[in-house]
């Protein structure tokens, strides 16, 4: 058992390029989202999902896409990359029902130059 | 604009002191107030406040909410150096599954 991954664990990417941050889970639960945490500014939720085909948004958004064609996976794209996107991000998961006690995966830290 | 605010934001302690660390809140219906606990990498689950619930204990560690004053406090009595952490709190809106962080409380305990 897993618990919740996320690739890559560290990234630099160039202002205007574009990737995708992984996360996948394998406790089958049915809510997962995205934060990212800056210096100060404590945990933003980007967007989260309550199940497969479904999604919402968060408290910061922009500039963020996210799809959830499974339970398990749940990947965060960037389109095009800005130096205020610098920051660690979060994935978590947790059952709907329980939603509270969420397991964060370990972050991946990304730099944007 | 909901808002969680805690409170100090960094506390320096000797092993064996009791700490109290404060989270106020202007949100104006929610579901549930957590507790986190963050070392190097990812938050930990401590606690679950709901709207209904005021006190609980595990251990050292013990959360009480104030529904009435908009608060909730995170009591760790006898510290220990593995208290070291920076501890969040989080509400939970009541009608959607977002949830709100405060910036943390940095703790560190001395040996």
């Amino acid at each position: 058992n897993a618990g919740v991954t996320q690739t890559p664990k560290f990234q630099v990417l160039k202002t205007g390029q574009s990737m995708t941050l992984q996360c996948a889970q394998d406790m089958n639960h049915e809510y997962m989202s995205w934060y990212r945490q800056d210096p100060g500014m404590g945990l933003r939720l980007i967007h989260y999902s309550v199940g497969a085909g479904i999604t919402d948004q968060g408290e910061v958004p922009n500039g963020y896409n996210v799809s959830r064609s499974t339970t398990e996976d749940f990947p965060l794209r960037l389109l095009s990359a800005a130096p205020s996107q610098t920051s660690v991000y979060f994935c978590a998961s947790s059952y709907l029902g329980r939603a509270e006690t969420q397991y964060f995966g370990p972050g991946t830290r990304l730099l944007v130059l | 604009e909901d808002k969680v605010v805690q409170s100090p934001l960094s506390l320096v302690v000797h092993e064996g002191d009791t700490v109290t660390l404060n989270c106020s809140y202007e949100v104006t219906n929610f579901r549930s107030l957590l507790w986190y606990k963050q070392e190097k990498k990812a938050p930990t689950f401590l606690f679950m406040l709901t709207s209904s619930g005021i006190e609980k204990k595990s251990g050292r560690l013990s959360s009480i909410l104030d529904k009435k004053e908009l608060f909730s406090i995170l009591n760790i009595t006898a510290t220990q150096t593995g208290d070291s952490a920076v501890y969040l709190c989080a509400l939970g809106d009541s009608g959607t599954y977002k949830y709100i962080f405060g910036t943390g409380t940095r703790l560190k305990v001395l040996a």
